[in-house]
């Protein structure tokens, strides 16, 4: 089961919208509505942002969105603040006979 | 409010096994899924395993001959015990909330093999 891929960085100014992408196979991404995605500021832990593709915990800014197009999943981040960059990883469930994997991870900076 | 909270040495020796604890407060460790997950300096992050409160669990096959989770509802812990370790194993190692989905983690804490 290899990670899932996502790009290295991605840049955007303050009120840009950025969307980070999120490529697996018809095993996972392809397969299931059940990519999650991760913000990781330095030196803290994760924090769930999206869930299910598209749904966002109580608490996170709407600013925030998912969605999915065949084996690629998308974050996307709009109005862009300076308090959003961070490192973004996405997950996704791959099945009962394999293992979940997370993407390589993606540090977005805000110019 | 859900708190999870990574115990155990920050030091190991190579080729010893590392040992973690993680202690749930604010809820119950029952029905849910708890995994561990790590991630190396300035690396990305790795799923090691998961465990169910009823005790069934899953790793990751490149972890998996060397893994071993382990649950205890009694004392709302579960555990993480990780053999032969190398130097690449030196990681933040974090609990987690969850199987597909990780809404609650613990701060992480950084374990270091080295003699």
């Amino acid at each position: 089961q290899s990670a899932l891929t996502q790009p290295a960085s991605v840049s955007g100014s303050p009120g840009q919208s950025i969307t980070i992408s999120c490529t697996g196979t018809s095993s996972d991404v392809g397969s299931y509505n059940l990519v999650s995605w991760y913000q990781q500021h330095p030196g803290k832990a994760p924090k769930l942002m999206i869930y299910e593709g598209s749904k966002r915990p109580s608490g996170v800014s709407n600013r925030f969105s998912g969605s999915k197009s065949g084996n690629t999943a998308s974050l996307t981040i709009s109005g862009l603040q300076a308090e959003d960059e961070a490192d973004y990883y996405c997950y996704s469930y791959a099945g009962s006979s394999t293992f979940e994997v997370f993407g390589g991870g993606t540090k977005l900076t805000v110019l | 409010q859900v708190q999870l909270q990574e115990s155990g040495p920050g030091l190991v020796k190579p080729s010893e096994t590392l040992s973690l604890t993680c202690t749930v407060s604010g809820g119950s460790i029952n029905s849910f899924y708890w995994s561990w997950i790590r991630q190396p300096p300035g690396k990305g992050l790795e799923w090691i395993g998961y465990i169910y409160y009823s005790g069934s669990t899953n790793y990751n096959p490149s972890l998996k001959s060397r893994v071993t989770i382990s649950v205890d509802t009694s004392k709302n812990q579960f555990s993480l015990k990780l053999s032969s370790v190398t130097a690449a194993d030196t990681a933040v190692y974090y609990c987690a909330r969850g199987r597909i989905v990780f809404d609650y983690w613990g701060q992480g804490t950084l374990v270091t093999v080295s003699s």
